[in-house]
């Protein structure tokens, strides 16, 4: 079946602009999550999902940092007045309960000029 | 509060001979700790993962991983090494602080480079 999917693949946007990714789960999975994983480094949690609802958004890194979730499906992470430290892959992860095994999309790569 | 640490940052190993990859956690209740692997420029995937059943866990391509409590490790080991194994690995507990309730708390990451 189809697994998480993110899109864009790949983004170049210029210091001080905006920018949104999108993360499509695996359909009828309630969790979703969101990780920045920085060049070289571990996976960073972000925020986390419950049906529509954020319990835990203690992972942003700063109110620019917004992210919401529509229909218990779709999630969009927007990123206002990117700064180049925001140069990441963003990654998504979705479960089917709270605390199930995760399933990972390809990721985003952003990078910010 | 939670953490992982992956004790080498790089391993290199010859095609046919043991692997090895170090992880220490620390908990503060019985966690699930877990193995993930990121082959370049593809997805992180599942390779294996404990949840206070048995202490030897199998995963996926012949890894497979210790739970010792008493150490507090979960080291990532197979008895022979393939070419297609070279990718980075992740050690993960989950929850606790830096993963959110039920997030994932990643280690800095393994790189397994496999010598021909």
């Amino acid at each position: 079946g189809a697994g998480v999917s993110q899109s864009p693949s790949n983004k170049v946007t210029e210091k001080g602009k905006d920018v949104e990714l999108r993360c499509d789960p695996i359909s009828g999975h309630t969790a979703l999550y969101w990780y920045r994983q920085r060049l070289g480094q571990g996976l960073e949690f972000l925020i986390y999902f419950q049906g529509n609802s954020a319990p835990d958004k203690s992972g942003l890194p700063s109110d620019r940092f917004s992210a919401e979730r529509t229909g218990e499906s779709v999630s969009t992470l927007t990123i206002q007045r990117t700064q180049q430290e925001d140069s990441a892959v963003y990654l998504c992860a979705s479960s089917l309960l709270r605390a199930g095994e995760q399933y990972f999309g390809p990721g985003t790569r952003l990078t910010v000029t | 509060a939670q953490s992982v640490t992956q004790l080498d940052s790089h391993v290199s190993v010859s095609e046919g001979t043991p692997v090895l990859l170090r992880c220490n956690y620390s908990s503060s209740y019985s966690p699930s700790l877990f193995w993930y692997v990121q082959h370049p420029n593809k997805g992180l995937q599942l390779l294996l993962k404990y949840t206070s059943a048995a202490t030897l866990v199998k995963g996926i391509n012949g890894f497979e991983a210790e739970f010792k409590k008493s150490e507090t490790s979960f080291h990532l080991t197979k008895p022979s090494a393939h070419m297609s194994d070279a990718a980075e690995y992740f050690c993960v507990v989950s929850g606790g602080s830096g993963g959110g309730a039920d997030g994932l708390t990643f280690g800095k990451g393994t790189h397994l480079i496999i010598q021909p």
